[in-house]
């Protein structure tokens, strides 16, 4: 079946730059999707990327697909304290109606 | 910002018991959805709705689970005779398009 993989923690310094990386197995998929879940909160999406494209940049993130490789990364430039979170990849399934999601990556920010 | 929301926010509940969770979509959105999260595990698919139907559901989904629309506001998911291994975070989402789903904050049921 379809699936998601990435990396479970990543630790940066405040004002250095994150790589989260995330593997996916469908390649039908229209879009993938980059949501963020803070402590006691629901899954906010942050920003997704259509399948045709390689490249999506939405202020500090930048998103990039690499269609061949089943390969999608979220770059978050200068980054925060308050982007400590779990970043989750998530890919959506061939009829196009769920999502299918990796189990997150912890990203601790530390100043 | 619209936003979607879920009631209540913890849900306890004795094994074999019948729960339903609430969930008010974004108002102009004409899909909806349920996921769960198992504690340490992925966020899964339970089921998706569209046109007052059941579009998608996975095999998690078997007969103690339903959901309604009973009304232009509420989407709700009901489990009819509650398990131990149902305790979960129970998220609803939404979505204008079926491209963008919205989710809401989350009901987290407890099944003693």
């Amino acid at each position: 079946g379809e699936d998601v993989e990435q990396s479970l923690f990543l630790s940066v310094r405040e004002g250095d730059s994150s790589v989260i990386n995330c593997t996916y197995t469908d390649s039908s998929s229209t879009y993938l999707y980059w949501y963020k879940q803070e402590p006691g909160a629901g899954l906010q999406l942050l920003t997704y990327i259509f399948s045709n494209m390689d490249m999506k940049q939405d202020q500090r993130l930048t998103v990039l697909l690499n269609k061949k490789d089943k390969h999608l990364s979220l770059r978050i430039a200068d980054t925060q304290t308050g982007d400590s979170a779990i970043y989750f990849c998530a890919d959506g399934n061939q009829a196009g109606t769920a999502l299918i999601f990796g189990k997150g990556t912890t990203l601790s920010v530390s100043s | 910002e619209p936003e979607v929301t879920q009631t209540p926010s913890h849900q306890v509940t004795q094994m074999g018991q019948e729960v339903i969770l609430r969930c008010v979509p974004i108002s102009n959105h004409l899909y909806f959805y349920w996921y769960r999260q198992i504690l340490g595990q992925k966020v899964e698919f339970l089921v998706s709705f569209y046109n007052n139907e059941i579009s998608e559901k996975s095999e998690i989904f078997d007969d103690q689970f339903s959901v309604e629309r009973p009304d232009g506001s509420n989407f709700t998911l009901k489990i009819r005779s509650t398990k131990l291994e149902d305790s979960a975070m129970y998220f609803c989402a939404s979505s204008p398009n079926q491209n963008t789903q919205y989710f809401g904050p989350g009901t987290r049921l407890t099944v003693l």
